[in-house]
């Protein structure tokens, strides 16, 4: 099993760009998330889709837009990137968003950089 | 008042000794806590969770928890270099808008040899 995936790894825009992060995940779970990481502000939630054709609002949904589609995938579209999207994008996924057990596992990260 | 509190570190301690990482969060709903572990330019692990209060223990990692007190701690005995990452707490409400998880800023820790 290859657990989460993430494309692409690495990415440089320009600032009005658009694009799009895919994500995948194999275990068969039903909730995913993707999260921004910058340094010395922790990993923020931008969405989650709790299950298949549900998606909700994180901490920082501002600039994003997201699609599930399908159980396995789950895309994050940057519609005009900024400077202020410079960041490392995790896609995690979890069993189920509501159970306290519930574990939440990482995908490795895509580094994008808005010039 | 951040939600989930961490030292940012770094925390460096010799070789062979009892590293303490601590956490404390805001919400007493608070029901679940994990211990993450990210090496520099990777992704975050889960090493530990934790849901009662006390000690739960998982080789080298001993994880604690203390609700009245709203902290959490990790313990990783006979520390090695390999141990030398960037420790993440989290925790989860249950129920409505407090499920989600809440991410700590994490605690750099570096294992001298």
């Amino acid at each position: 099993n290859a657990g989460v995936t993430q494309t692409p790894k690495f990415q440089v825009l320009k600032t009005g760009q658009s694009m799009t992060l895919q994500c995948a995940q194999d275990m068969n779970h039903n909730s995913m998330y993707w999260y921004r990481q910058d340094p010395g502000m922790g990993l923020r939630l931008i969405y989650y889709s709790a299950s298949e054709g549900t998606t909700d609002k994180g901490e920082v949904p501002n600039g994003y837009n997201v699609s599930r589609l399908n159980k396995r995938e789950f895309s994050l579209r940057l519609e005009s990137a900024a400077p202020s999207q410079t960041s490392v994008y995790f896609c995690a996924s979890s069993e189920r968003l509501a159970g306290y057990t519930d574990t939440q596992y990482f995908g490795p990260g895509t580094r994008l950089t808005v010039l | 008042q951040k939600e989930v509190e961490q030292n940012s570190g770094p925390l460096s301690v010799p070789e062979g000794a009892i590293a303490s990482l601590n956490c404390t969060y805001s919400d007493r709903v608070s029901q679940s806590f994990f211990w993450y572990r990210q090496y520099s330019g990777k992704s975050p692990e889960l090493i530990m969770s934790i849901y009662s209060n006390g000690d739960k223990e998982d080789g080298r990692f001993t994880a604690q928890l203390n609700k009245a007190s709203q902290y959490v701690s990790l313990l990783i005995r006979d520390s090695q270099p390999s141990d030398s990452a960037t420790y993440l707490c989290a925790v989860k409400g249950y129920g409505g808008a407090t499920n989600k998880l809440i991410f700590g800023t994490g605690t750099l820790l570096a294992v001298q040899p």
